[in-house]
């Protein structure tokens, strides 16, 4: 009965270089969230996605960050141009699809990447 | 827009201490409450969460929350900790989408 994985849980990358960051959802869930975690603050919601569709980007930085979960495989946060405030631990957590009162979201281990 | 406000950042308690946790919350529609806890090198588990009915929630590992609307609050609480409560704690509140509290990191001594 597999978690929420998340994949690699730790990237480094230099300054300018590209990070891609991977989430497999529960089996059974088709509603993914991705959250950052920056030092000394607590977590904040970045995006909102079901299969090939975004629904919320509304915490995603409007330059190089986005987001995709297609319709096979895992969902992607890609990070270009990577710059040292970028820097923090990302997870990402899925729903099932069900009605609203089942909005329980269950979190991977956390991807920290590093940018040096 | 919705924010949590956790009223403790770092709480020292010794074994068999009780504890409790604030959380206050804005918003002004039918909200989703939950506190989840993170251990030391492990990802985010969820402690108890709070949809509608009774407003004092049993969670796991003897944690409790009540729900008080007119007060806009969620505050955690363990009549007795143990070593093994020491984590960070975030209260989080979402209609489909979370918001979190900062955290409050929980050390217990031995």
């Amino acid at each position: 009965n597999a978690g929420v994985m998340q994949n690699p849980r730790h990237l480094v990358r230099r300054r300018g270089q590209e990070a891609r960051l991977r989430c497999s959802p529960m089996k059974g869930h088709s509603h993914v969230y991705w959250y950052r975690q920056l030092p000394e603050e607590g977590l904040k919601f970045m995006v909102y996605l079901q299969k090939e569709n975004i629904i919320d980007e509304s915490g995603m930085p409007k330059e190089r960050f986005s987001a995709e979960f297609p319709k096979e495989g895992p969902s992607i946060l890609r990070i270009q141009q990577v710059v040292r405030g970028d820097s923090a631990a990302y997870f990402c957590a899925s729903s099932p699809e069900q009605g609203r009162g089942s909005y329980e979201q269950y979190f991977g281990p956390g991807t920290r990447l590093t940018v040096t | 827009a919705q924010s949590v406000s956790q009223h403790n950042h770092h709480v020292i308690l010794s074994e068999a201490a009780s504890l409790e946790l604030g959380c206050n919350y804005s918003y002004g529609g039918t909200v989703n409450l939950f506190w989840y806890v993170q251990y030391p090198g492990q990802h985010l588990q969820l402690l108890l969460k709070y949809f509608s009915g009774d407003p004092l929630v049993k969670g796991i590992k003897g944690f409790e929350a009540e729900f008080i609307k007119s007060k806009f609050s969620f505050n955690l609480r363990k009549p007795s900790v143990q070593w093994s409560d020491t984590a960070e704690y975030f209260c989080a509140v979402n209609d489909y989408k979370l918001s979190f509290g900062a955290g409050t990191t929980v050390t217990v001594r031995a």
